[in-house]
């Protein structure tokens, strides 16, 4: 089974900040890795698909990048409705396996 | 307005059964796969089982596969999650979600529904 790592588990920024999360798989997953945003008592939000397609109506702020085993989620400038929990997720047409996530806090 | 409306959740004894509904509201349901993700309390987002659009294709998470059954009913744009042999560990949040087929990810998801399994 393919495993998904996230680093840091907790992310301390301020609004402004330029923040990057890494996401690493066990083995290549090529390009077939998604990321989604949750917040408390809310259902999750697709991102980023592919490792850096963005979806639709996502803010530019957000970008994705990597391939293989390493992958990074960037968001440029921190805004106040960005702190949440982050997930990546490896894909593909037989199974799906997220990180296990990484929080976004206000420093 | 695409809308998933999860129901079915509730408080089950160690090896019991429930079934989970997602009602779909929207699209055009049977053009789309779907599948399930569950949420532990204070957890991690975990997959459970993915469906193709016609309910032909079905995959399962190793930690569900022999235990939960995932069907859809395109005449009546409902998916289902039949769970048996429940244990404590399957408590969690249950979403409904679906599958875009430009992204293969799911870019909808409902509210969630919560199912408890406890004596």
């Amino acid at each position: 089974d393919i495993q998904m790592t996230q680093s840091p588990s907790t992310l301390s920024a301020s609004v402004g900040d330029r923040v990057t999360i890494t996401c690493r798989a066990s083995q290549s997953i090529s390009s077939w890795l998604a990321w989604y945003q949750q917040k408390p008592g809310k259902a999750p939000k697709l991102l980023i698909y592919k490792a850096s397609s963005l979806e639709s109506g996502v803010p530019s702020r957000f970008s994705g990048s990597g391939s293989g085993t390493e992958f990074t989620l960037t968001i440029s400038s921190l805004q106040p409705d960005d702190f949440a929990t982050y997930y990546c997720q490896q894909y593909n047409s037989y199974s799906r396996r997220f990180g296990q996530g990484t929080k976004v806090e206000i420093k | 307005e695409v809308q998933l409306l999860e129901s079915g959740g509730g408080l089950v004894q160690p090896g019991g059964s429930l079934r989970l509904s997602c009602a779909a509201s929207g699209f055009t349901f049977s053009s789309y796969a779907m599948g399930w993700v569950r949420q532990a309390p204070g957890k991690g987002l975990e997959w459970v089982s993915s469906t193709s659009d016609s309910g032909g294709i079905t995959y399962y998470a190793d930690s569900v596969e022999g235990r939960f059954t995932l069907s859809r009913d395109n005449s009546k744009n409902t998916l289902y999650l039949q769970m048996n042999s429940l244990r404590t560990e399957d408590t969690a949040i249950y979403y409904c979600a679906r599958i875009d087929y430009s992204s293969s990810n799911f870019d909808y998801w409902g509210q969630g529904t919560l199912v408890t399994v406890s004596s």
